[in-house]
């Protein structure tokens, strides 16, 4: 089975700055996808960026970047430029690619609350 | 285009009625997925649809709790008998099953059994 671990319940960064959130995963697959989420006070939960496992460029999405090390399974999210509206709850999920089957659930760690300061 | 929606958004039940809980995915994805957000558990995986079978119903904690899902649209996540422990953010995504695999996610039912 698959776990995902982000060791930071809760973080903080002031306006315009640049903060990383934290994530290791344990798996024995080969393929996967990996995923940042973000869900603020609203309950959404809205995609922040994904990575393919098989792909070693790491994934960019204007303010958000991360730092895929596959041989450590760790898979960090860095937000540049910080903005009040990044203040939520991240949660960073593990997709197994199962070639048996279609069930592409998520595996999700139990989150970290990142607040920005003004 | 339009996401996807749940209703409602908030259910406040007693112990021991049955409930609801509806999702309509992204219009065209044939995948949905149900999971449940509680304070506890953090977010865990109910069950699986691809169409309108269930190949995988391994999240689902009890046999209190059934999903259906018809048209390969909308699903519904009864839960029967409802307990103090049922009360969650129960979130539904959905998803195309070729491009990538992405989910995208409802806004959740607040459920709340007293």
């Amino acid at each position: 089975a698959q776990t995902v671990t982000q060791s930071q319940p809760e973080m903080s960064v002031q306006e315009a700055e640049t903060v990383t959130l934290s994530c290791t995963y344990d798996t024995s697959e080969n393929n996967y996808y990996l995923f940042w989420y973000k869900q603020p006070p609203s309950r959404q939960m809205i995609l922040v960026i994904r990575q393919e496992a098989y792909k070693q460029q790491n994934a960019t999405e204007n303010r958000f970047s991360v730092n895929f090390q596959k041989a450590a399974k760790s898979f960090s999210l860095k937000i540049s430029d910080s903005q009040l509206g990044d203040t939520a709850m991240y949660f960073c999920a593990f997709m197994k690619l199962d070639s048996g089957g279609s069930n592409y659930k998520l595996t999700f760690g139990k989150g970290t609350l990142l607040t920005v300061n003004p | 285009g339009a996401g996807v929606s749940q209703s409602p958004s908030n259910k406040v039940t007693e112990k021991g009625k049955d409930v609801e809980l509806r999702c309509d995915p992204i219009s065209g994805h044939t995948a949905l997925y149900w999971y449940r957000q509680s304070l506890g558990q953090g977010l865990e995986f109910l069950i699986y649809f691809q169409g309108n079978s269930a190949p995988d119903k391994s999240g689902l904690p009890s046999d209190r709790f059934s999903a259906e899902r018809t048209g390969g649209s909308v699903s519904t996540l009864t839960i029967q008998r409802t307990q103090q422990e049922d009360s969650a953010v129960y979130l539904c995504a959905s998803s195309l099953v070729t491009g990538g695999h992405t989910q995208y996610f409802g806004p959740g039912t607040r459920l709340t059994v007293l």
